[in-house]
């Protein structure tokens, strides 16, 4: 069984400070990882994908995360925010490219002036 | 990547009704699609696996008499919530499998007065 587990369910931040999104899994197989990004009443949007290989891996609107195994970890973050960023972050774990996914609970992200 | 279309996006029912809300990949042929269902202020939680030309596959506590899924083309996936309770007023939302990654509709809000 997979699962996910993401620490802290609202994160604020200063706009130009660091994100950081905290996600930890769990999996009997190498985990594929994902990161998404749910605008308010919008289906989710990829940010970036951990398969195999790197494990910094970089994404979308210049957030990126890297796969820890060791620490069973895979953070997002991003070195200065944007208001824009602004949304609810969900982490992702399945054993296998084009299996269903499971998610976390979701991290809301508030960017404060 | 695959773009996945999701009619209607917001639709109100009265109980005891039954709501058909359909799932199309715009362009591509997809012979796997998910169907997952999200709280207010939570999580996605996957309920079926639909596979084109056979039967959904069902997680487990999801009632597949109440939640009737066709898949009876490689671009149109339907979910039919049957005799509709309010406590199934959720967002739902459709994912398409390509190429190892899910790209997301937009999801179909449901209110059950």
């Amino acid at each position: 069984a997979q699962s996910v587990t993401q620490l802290g369910s609202h994160v604020s931040v200063s706009e130009g400070a660091l994100v950081l999104l905290r996600c930890n899994y769990s999996s009997s197989v190498p985990p594929y990882l994902f990161w998404y990004v749910q605008y308010p009443n919008q289906g989710l949007q990829l940010l970036l994908k951990y398969t195999t290989g790197a494990t910094l891996v970089k994404g979308i609107n210049g957030f990126e995360a890297e796969f820890k195994k060791s620490e069973t970890s895979f953070h997002l973050t991003k070195p200065s925010a944007h208001m824009s960023d602004a949304a609810e972050y969900f982490c992702a774990v399945s054993e296998n490219s084009g299996y269903a996914l499971n998610f976390g609970k979701g991290t809301s992200l508030l960017v404060t002036p | 990547g695959a773009v996945v279309s999701q009619h209607p996006s917001r639709v109100i029912c009265k109980s005891g009704t039954s709501v058909k809300i359909e799932c199309r990949s715009l362009d591509f042929q997809a012979t796997t699609m998910f169907w997952y269902r999200q709280f207010p202020k939570q999580s996605l939680m996957l309920m079926a696996t639909s596979n084109e030309g056979s039967k959904a596959t069902y997680e487990q506590g999801v009632e597949k008499d109440k939640f009737l899924i066709n898949h009876a083309s490689l671009t149109l996936s339907t979910l039919t919530v049957t005799s509709a309770h309010p406590e199934d007023s959720s967002f739902y939302i459709c994912s398409v499998e390509e190429r190892g990654q899910q790209y997301f509709g937009p999801g179909t809000r449901l209110t059950v007065t």
